[in-house]
């Protein structure tokens, strides 16, 4: 089936710093979703971006839903350990199917 | 806890057996949808049901598989004749329609090993 394109695929970073990471789709999304998974547990919702353009911020972090429909992007300012996980991006047409992206697994060095 | 509920968390299974997973969502939701995730994939869309109705099915469910909602609350995911390569993680999902809030809340999912 179709991924969405992630970049990184991985990060190694050191507490505190920055995170910035993409999603490119060849397709137009009407809803841009952002997903936090722990290992062997479920992906757990960050964001929901409805709008083109749109910024939303949720705590520490921030997403956008890019201009064209067909992007999107996350950031994490000032990375604590429990930010560890693999962070993926999700597409949605309606009230349907997500279609997700590669992921991006996210690793603070001590 | 009024997230939603997968049983079991963990299967394994003999290749050939037939094998059946239960999901509950979160209360009031009327969308369920079932995604299957492989070892280092994002979850793939299975199928998804708007109460008791399946709406749509992806290619990725073979014939082998087989969902149901028959009272529009949990639903159960079977397969039948397992092969080794049914073997990932089964995520479901659940939502409550209506603008502007599409979220897809998932469950802990089941991890299916078949041997």
């Amino acid at each position: 089936g179709q991924q969405l394109n992630q970049s990184p695929q991985s990060m190694f970073i050191q507490e505190g710093e920055d995170v910035s990471m993409n999603c490119t789709s060849s397709s137009i999304f009407n809803t841009w979703l952002w997903y936090k998974q722990d290992p062997g547990e479920g992906p757990v919702l960050l964001i929901a971006l409805y709008k083109a353009g749109e910024l939303t911020s949720n705590g520490r972090l921030t997403a956008q839903f890019g201009i064209t429909r067909k992007d999107s992007f996350l950031n994490i300012s000032a990375s604590i350990p429990s930010d560890v996980g693999i962070y993926f991006c999700a597409g949605q047409t309606g009230n349907e199917k997500l279609t997700f992206g590669t992921g991006t697994r996210l690793t603070i060095i001590p | 806890d009024t997230g939603v509920s997968q049983n079991p968390r963990h299967k394994i299974t003999k290749r050939g057996q037939n094998v059946t997973f239960r999901c509950d969502p979160i209360s009031e939701h009327n969308r369920l949808y079932w995604y299957r995730q492989t070892l280092g994939q994002g979850p793939e869309f299975l199928t998804y049901f708007q109460n008791e109705a399946q709406l749509e099915k992806s290619r990725l469910l073979s014939d082998r598989f087989s969902a149901e909602r028959p009272k529009g609350s949990f639903s159960t995911l079977e397969i039948q004749r397992t092969e080794q390569g049914d073997s990932a993680m089964y995520l479901c999902a659940s939502s409550l329609p209506g603008s502007p809030s599409y979220e897809q809340y998932f469950g802990p999912g089941t991890r299916l090993t078949v041997t």
